[in-house]
């Protein structure tokens, strides 16, 4: 257990809508990562946050907004849903020093879109 | 942009059979850090070795930052290795986001 938690572990929804996925990150790490796991792929790096501020953005559609709260958790909203964002959505947290720091991974949320 | 290559796509093997794999970038790098992700999807770090050697267990890894490469090595491979291998690096100068490999697909037959 990398005590990164993520909710929900399966989401299944249809496309135009709209869905927030959650993460909490390990007990004292103020960064958090978001990234997006397509099928039998490579993982795509959307956005970090370090102590509630965006520090670095990847590929990340317009559609895709995210945001950490005071207490550190972090919400990844999805929104106009299409068939191609189904995939796995990781979070990843770590203590956030001047360099990437080690990453420790939720177990993902798995988004199907039909 | 900074290439990150890994080698082999895939592996198969039979119990018990030391591997290796390498992770090859075509920039300098802050760090570098090695995952493995099981077969249900559950990611772990494995390593963060931005330069020389480290060991834990039945794996070890080593970083040549001058020649831009890592070795990720398996030793008395079991079922439980299966799954892929993941190398990740920060370049210099990045804005904090590592960039990943295609990772190695490595499969351990009983």
């Amino acid at each position: 257990d990398s005590g990164v938690t993520q909710t929900p572990k399966h989401l299944i929804t249809a496309t135009g809508q709209r869905v927030t996925l959650r993460c909490s990150p390990r007990s004292g790490d103020l960064s958090v990562y978001w990234y997006q796991q397509s099928l039998d792929q490579g993982l795509q790096f959307l956005i970090q946050y370090y102590n509630g501020e965006e520090r670095a953005k990847g590929n990340i559609l317009e559609r895709f907004s995210a945001q950490q709260f005071p207490d550190l958790h972090s919400e990844l909203n999805l929104s106009s849903l299409e068939l191609g964002d189904s995939a796995l959505y990781f979070c990843a947290s770590s203590g956030g020093g001047p360099y990437t720091d080690t990453q420790y991974f939720g177990p993902g949320t798995r988004l199907t879109v039909l | 942009g900074i290439q990150v290559e890994q080698s082999p796509p895939d592996l198969i093997l039979q119990e018990g059979a030391n591997s290796t794999l390498r992770c090859n970038f075509s920039d300098s790098v802050n760090n570098l850090q090695w995952f493995h992700q099981n077969p249900w999807g559950q990611l772990i770090n494995l390593f963060y070795i931005p330069s020389g050697t480290k060991q834990n267990g039945r794996l070890s890894a080593t970083t040549v930052a001058t020649e831009r490469y890592s070795l990720l090595y398996i030793s008395s491979s079991q079922t439980t290795d299966s799954g892929v291998y993941f190398c990740a690096v920060d370049p210099r100068g990045s804005n904090y986001q590592l960039i990943w490999g295609a990772g190695t697909k490595l499969i351990i037959k009983p």
